[in-house]
């Protein structure tokens, strides 16, 4: 059974970056044809999908925040990570890893992190 | 404000059913058939309870059922429980990307 775990600073200052980890266990990030991606639930507002990152590296990102995401991943930990730079307190968010396949849906989640930006 | 609509909130008695609608566009709904429901208690991460419009995971209950119309997605509700109270989101794919409703609270009388 796959579980996945994001990690991170709770508290972020404005400006600053945004810089969350997701540990996967059970299952490799380097195999296909599954998906690694990050969804944020902002107060109020409801999902939104920020991007993924596929086998070897490749990545698609939400335009609406392409400018600020870079989603990368270290194999040899088995892990992906998010950084969004610039934040205000509009990405003051619970943020989620999740795993999607060739269904196109997200069937695995982790538990979600908060973060809070805030001076 | 979400991509995809949804109403806020729909609510029924025990035993009836109820269903949410997610309306999109050509450029997602419409054009894929890609479209999952998603079941959020409070707290908790969300959870998959429909895949490619109408397809269930294993695991799910017959009594959530999924269709599409059009620009128009819909989860169906029926013999409601008490443990069916949740937000219910609806995703699409859209190409090269996922755009989500704002989510839907279901309140069981």
């Amino acid at each position: 059974q796959v579980q996945l775990q994001e990690s991170g600073p709770g508290l972020v200052k404005p400006s600053q970056t945004l810089a969350l980890t997701c540990t996967v266990s059970g299952g490799s990030i380097s195999s296909g044809p599954h998906h690694w991606s990050w969804i944020r639930q902002t107060a109020g507002k409801g999902l939104e999908w920020i991007g993924r990152i596929y086998i070897g590296g490749s990545t698609i990102y939400n335009p609406s925040l392409k400018s600020r995401v870079t989603i990368s991943e270290d194999t040899s930990k088995n892990q992906f990570s998010l950084r969004l730079t610039s934040v205000t307190a509009a990405d003051t968010a619970i943020y989620y890893c999740a795993r999607g396949g060739s269904t196109l849906s997200f069937f695995h989640w982790g538990q979600g992190s908060l973060v809070t930006v805030s001076s | 404000q979400s991509v995809l609509t949804q109403p806020a909130s729909v609510s029924g008695s025990p035993g009836q059913s109820i269903t949410i609608s997610c309306t999109g566009t050509s450029s997602d709904v419409g054009n894929y058939n890609f479209v999952s429901w998603y079941q959020q208690h409070p707290g908790k991460a969300p959870r998959l309870i429909i895949y490619e419009v109408s397809k269930r995971p294993s695991g799910i209950s017959d009594r959530f059922s999924g269709s599409k119309s059009g620009n128009t997605a819909s989860l169906t509700i029926s013999g409601l429980q008490d443990e069916d109270e949740a937000v219910y989101s609806c995703c699409s794919h859209a190409g090269s990307h996922w755009v989500f409703g704002g989510g839907t609270r279901v309140t069981v009388l």
